[in-house]
């Protein structure tokens, strides 16, 4: 059974940061890209970033671009999402997402729960 | 980037009606196109993927069509069940994009 289970979530201060994680096993984890996606409270989904399944390619959204660093530990079957210069928009439940494809043209066929991040001072 | 708008915003339905929700894209993404099914609280379920291709388990009463810009979601007859948000995505080149989501009510 394919299990995603995010964790690292918080509060936190404007301009901190927060290192999120998402612990994933059932598959094979080294062949998929794993992305992160997030909603806002009561908002809809928005796509933040993608990293390939070796690692060497990574893509993200202009909303996060400089502030964010996706990576992974194959090793460890484990994606993390580093976050810094955090903002109040940033604020959302951050979702990791499996993708049916190594890098490009997947769609997303498991997530996790979700961890929250709540950006305020 | 390649933005996904949805229609309409918010459907209001009966168990047994047939509804559809409409999704366009600003430039073709041939058949990458993706739809989910989120409820209150939880992660999204995907539904359909490559336009028209439905996920292994999910009711025959869902389905999906289109290709190039235009994209539609359809439930043949409503059940309980479905009253959720329904959201389309892009999957043809990145960033990927969701549309802004269609939330199905009760009538």
């Amino acid at each position: 059974e394919v299990q995603l289970v995010e964790s690292g979530g918080g509060f936190v201060q404007p301009g901190g940061s927060l290192r999120l994680s998402c612990a994933a096993s059932g598959f094979t984890f080294s062949g998929f890209a794993m992305s992160w996606v997030r909603q806002a409270p009561g908002k809809g989904l928005e796509w933040v970033s993608v990293i390939s399944y070796g690692g060497g390619s990574t893509y993200y959204a202009d909303s996060v671009k400089g502030r964010f660093t996706i990576s992974r530990d194959n090793s460890k079957n484990t994606l993390y999402l580093q976050m810094s210069s955090l903002r109040a928009e940033d604020t959302a439940l951050y979702f990791c997402a499996k993708s049916t494809s190594s890098w490009s043209r997947g769609y997303f066929d498991y997530w996790g729960q979700g961890t929250l991040v709540t950006v305020s001072s | 980037d390649i933005q996904m708008t949805q229609s309409p915003s918010t459907l209001s339905a009966s168990v047994g009606d047939r509804v559809t929700i409409t999704c366009r894209a600003s430039q073709s993404i041939s058949s990458w196109l993706a739809w989910y099914q989120q409820k209150p609280g939880t992660a999204p379920k995907l539904l359909i993927y490559k336009a028209s291709n439905l996920e292994s388990g999910v009711p025959s009463t869902f389905s999906g069509s289109g290709s190039g810009t235009e994209f539609t979601l359809t439930i043949s007859s409503l059940q309980p069940d479905d009253f959720a948000a329904y959201y389309c995505q892009q999957y043809n080149s990145y960033p990927y994009t969701f549309g802004q989501g269609t939330k199905l009510e009760i009538k």
